[in-house]
């Protein structure tokens, strides 16, 4: 695909369960990133991926938050015992190395419902 | 702290008429700038950056922003609205491309 992909892109949980966000970037972008956009708020930063390290993960709200991106290309979000405040639209960008002018090009999203 | 700070919550503004989105910034040193543009249910769309250099930068869909250190801001102006631009507007920044801090948006609405 041309673009970056999430699935899913709805997700209604139970507080309490365990749920795992998909990202597919754009072929050959080495970077990923993953914001986390509350209702009527702007995205924030949670963590970057370049290739498979994760080289900063200071935005993840707590520990059970993890991400991960074993083969440097999909990546996955992971939450654990969801928490009605982790309602939000995940969403994830990806950037190709061109000399320090890297622009994120972001998915679609994933829209969390947690009750 | 660094931060990046659009004044305006909702924006209404009619067909035709001129569009100018405030973003200010506070960071120690020049950021990396973008504007970006999210419609309902969807992604980000970029619609313009700067880095270093010119000013005044082109985006796409008639746009342009206008960087001013000594206002510390990055307004977005268009000429002419059209319907089509009704969307959410967010500014975000960086002192590298890779942690960017974002606004909290501006909703653009168009009156005919």
């Amino acid at each position: 695909g041309a673009g970056v992909s999430q699935s899913p892109r709805y997700k209604v949980a139970k507080r309490g369960q365990d749920v795992a966000l998909r990202c597919d970037p754009i072929s050959g972008h080495v970077s990923l990133f993953w914001y986390q956009q509350a209702l009527g708020q702007g995205p924030e930063f949670l963590t970057y991926f370049q290739n498979e390290a994760q080289l900063d993960k200071s935005g993840l709200p707590s520990d059970r938050f993890f991400a991960e991106r074993p083969e440097g290309s999909v990546s996955t979000l992971k939450i654990q015992r969801t928490q009605q405040e982790d309602s939000a639209v995940y969403l994830c960008a990806s950037s190709a190395p061109t000399g320090g002018r890297e622009t994120q090009y972001f998915g679609p999203g994933t829209r969390l419902l947690v009750l | 702290a660094q931060s990046v700070t659009q004044p305006d919550i909702h924006i209404t503004v009619s067909e035709g008429a001129s569009l100018e989105l405030r973003c200010n910034y506070s960071y120690g040193a020049t950021p990396y700038l973008f504007w970006y543009v999210q419609s309902p249910g969807q992604g980000l769309q970029l619609l313009l950056k700067y880095f270093s250099g010119d000013t005044l930068v082109q985006g796409i869909k008639g746009l342009e922003a206008e960087f001013k250190r000594s206002q510390s801001s990055f307004n977005l102006r268009k000429p002419s609205v059209h319907w089509s631009d009704a969307a959410e507007y967010f500014c975000a920044g960086g002192l590298t491309n890779e942690k960017l801090t974002f606004g909290t948006g501006t909703r653009l609405t168009i009156i005919p």
